[in-house]
This record gives C-alpha cells, sequence and structure tokens, in this order.
C-alpha cells in the first residue's frame, strides 16, 4: 500500500519569504514522488518529480524538494515566494510497475499575502 | 497537440439519471485514469486503465463503471447519480506507469440535486 500525508491544509506567506509544504510518504517499495501545482478552475500540472536519481530535484518556478528517505519525506521548498506562486499543491506517490497507481494527497493551499 | 480533452466541462444532474464522462488523448499514452476532487480530500482514484483494454478498480469505485474504448478514449459513466457523486472530474494519461507523469484533463464540474 501507498500513501501520502501532507501537513497543512493552508499555508499563509509573504511575497518574498520561504515556502515550506511538508510531505510525509509511506510506501512498501521505492516509491517514485511528486509534486504537483493546480491553479484556480484548471487540472494539475508537474512541478518536479524524484525516481531515484539525486535526492534533490529542482523544478519548475523555482522550486524544488528532498528526498529523505530516513524521514520517509519529501518536502517541496522555494526561496522566495511570489504572487503568482498562490495555487494549490498536491504531493503525490507511485512506484514501478505497468498497473502502478498515483495517490494523491489531500493538498496544500498556499496563500502568498504582501 | 490539445493533449487530454474532457466533455463537458460542466453538468448538472438530477437524481436518478445517468450521463456518461468523456475523455480522449492524442499523446498515444497507455495508462488512462479518472479522478474526482472534493474539498480536503484531495484527489481519489476512481478507476484506471494500465493499457488498452485493461480496466482496474481505484480506491472510490462505487456507483461508476468505465469503458476503455480504445487507446485514445476512456469514459466514465454514472448510472444512476447521487449527489454524493457531485464534485470535479479529472481524467489523466501517462505513457506507461512509475515514474512518468500525469497529463491532466481541464475537469468537469458535476452537480447532483
Amino acid at each position: 500500500a501507498q500513501s501520502v500525508t501532507q501537513l497543512g491544509s493552508h499555508v499563509s506567506v509573504s511575497e518574498g519569504a520561504l515556502v515550506l509544504l511538508r510531505c510525509n510518504y509511506s510506501s512498501s517499495v521505492p516509491p517514485y514522488l511528486f509534486w504537483y501545482v493546480q491553479y484556480p478552475n484548471q487540472g494539475l500540472q508537474l512541478l518536479l518529480k524524484y525516481t531515484s536519481a539525486a535526492t534533490l530535484v529542482k523544478g519548475i518556478n523555482g522550486f524544488e524538494a528532498e528526498f529523505k528517505k530516513s524521514e520517509t519525506s519529501f518536502h517541496l521548498t522555494k526561496p522566495s515566494a511570489h504572487m503568482s506562486d498562490a495555487a494549490e499543491y498536491f504531493c503525490a506517490v507511485s512506484h514501478t510497475g505497468t498497473a502502478s497507481k498515483l495517490t494523491f494527497g489531500t493538498g496544500t493551499r498556499l496563500q502568498v499575502t504582501l | 497537440n490539445a493533449g487530454v480533452t474532457q466533455t463537458p466541462k460542466f453538468q448538472v444532474l438530477k437524481t436518478g439519471q445517468s450521463m456518461t464522462l468523456q475523455c480522449a488523448q492524442d499523446m498515444n499514452h497507455n495508462s488512462m485514469y479518472w479522478y474526482r476532487q472534493d474539498p480536503g480530500m484531495g484527489l481519489r482514484l476512481i478507476y484506471y486503465s494500465a493499457s488498452e483494454g485493461t480496466t482496474d478498480k481505484g480506491e472510490v469505485p462505487n456507483g461508476y463503471n468505465v469503458s476503455r474504448l480504445n487507446k485514445r478514449e476512456f469514459s466514465l459513466r454514472l448510472e444512476s447519480a447521487a449527489p454524493s457523486q457531485t464534485s470535479v472530474y479529472f481524467c489523466a494519461s501517462r505513457r506507461t506507469a512509475g515514474g512518468e507523469k500525469l497529463f491532466f484533463g481541464s475537469g468537469t464540474q458535476l452537480s447532483v440535486l
């Protein structure tokens, strides 16, 4: 079985501040991990993914995430928030196999204030 | 390229009515998925098709049926709609499973009265 837990359904930061969105995973086999972003009234877009190469993964729009096996975590960070980062962010887990499913967390809504 | 196309974008049903949500992808992807999104619950997998000719249940399959019509198309049917099925439905596809990313459609907002 696989699952992800996102701590904090809402996070608010000031423009220019550090963004930290937390994700912990559970998987019985080595996982693939993803962060997706959803802007209002749109589908989800991939921000970044971990597929067992480098543990520090860089994505689009200045976001990055670090895979920490010992902590079963894959937290998303961005050094300096921008107003355009306001959106909902989803962590997801998958694993190898043609019948593999992608399981999503419950999401974290990021608010960026002036 | 259109990517993943879902129709309709909006739908209002009365309890007990049936309808089919259509999804088509033009990326020659093998795997296709149907998710529903509800506030505070993230995206939950309804059904998926790992490859043409196969379908499997996800987390919340009750009240739904699917058809993988061909490699491009994957439809979701509500036989007798219930208010609990009010949700936003997303279709998604990817080339294979594992580490491949999902491509999402723009969603169908369904209200069941």
